[in-house]
């Protein structure tokens, strides 16, 4: 079956612009989670998204925003962009949200790559 | 606040050698404990999922353990391989979907 798809790998913008990425989870998943990763901070939760309802989100700034649609498809949003918002940004799938006795197995994307200049 | 250690950082072994990488969290009320692996430029793969209730999972050469009540976990590499080489990264899951990550070990095997 078809991995977790993120789109586009690779991107450069300037400072002040915006950015929207773009994943698809694996079929059948309901769930998604979003991660930056920087060198200096390392891999870090941004938000995730069950039934189109955002459930979770980490200690990012308002800038930093999401959405899923009903087809569990999910964008991320990144405006007035910085020079700190450089990083690589990947995208998890996960069959559905599980409570404390299940075991939520995330499937990782290759990332999109935001490069701000 | 959940924080997570991975000793060591960087790691330079031979062909052939076993070995062992670490990790330890702060807070011991996880769902579960997962180790990825991570090739320069590319996502994670998903190597090893320890459900809290668990002690050990195997798969292949690699196996992983994990003692919650000492927030700590270890992943041995048996007969290491330059295949191996990558940044290995433990992850405690204790929300959701929500992982906190260590800083990884960077792993080199030498043919």
């Amino acid at each position: 079956k078809a991995g977790v798809t993120q789109t586009p790998r690779y991107l450069i913008k300037t400072r002040g612009q915006q950015v929207t990425l773009s994943c698809s989870p694996i079929s059948g998943h309901r769930s998604v989670s979003w991660y930056q990763q920087t060198p200096g901070q390392g891999l870090q939760f941004l938000f995730e998204y069950f039934s189109e309802t955002q459930r979770n989100k980490g200690n990012f700034p308002g800038r930093f925003s999401g959405r899923q649609f009903s087809n569990s498809r999910s964008e991320m949003n990144v405006s007035t962009l910085e020079l700190g918002d450089s990083a690589l940004y990947l995208c998890a799938s996960i069959p559905r949200l599980e409570g404390r006795a299940g075991a939520n197995v995330l499937t990782f994307g290759a990332g999109s790559r935001l490069t701000v200049l | 606040k959940q924080e997570v250690t991975q000793i060591p950082a960087a790691l330079s072994v031979p062909e052939g050698e076993n070995l062992v990488l670490n990790c330890s969290f702060t807070d011991s009320a996880i769902y579960n404990l997962q180790w990825f692996r991570q090739d320069p430029g590319k996502g994670l793969t998903s190597l090893l999922l320890i459900q809290s209730s668990q002690r050990e999972q195997t798969s292949g050469r690699l196996n992983a353990s994990l003692d919650k009540s000492s927030g700590r976990s270890t992943l041995y590499i048996a007969a290491s391989q330059p295949g191996d080489s990558a940044t290995y990264l433990c992850a405690v899951n204790t929300s959701g979907s929500r992982l906190t990550f260590g800083e990884g070990t960077q792993l080199t095997v030498n043919p």
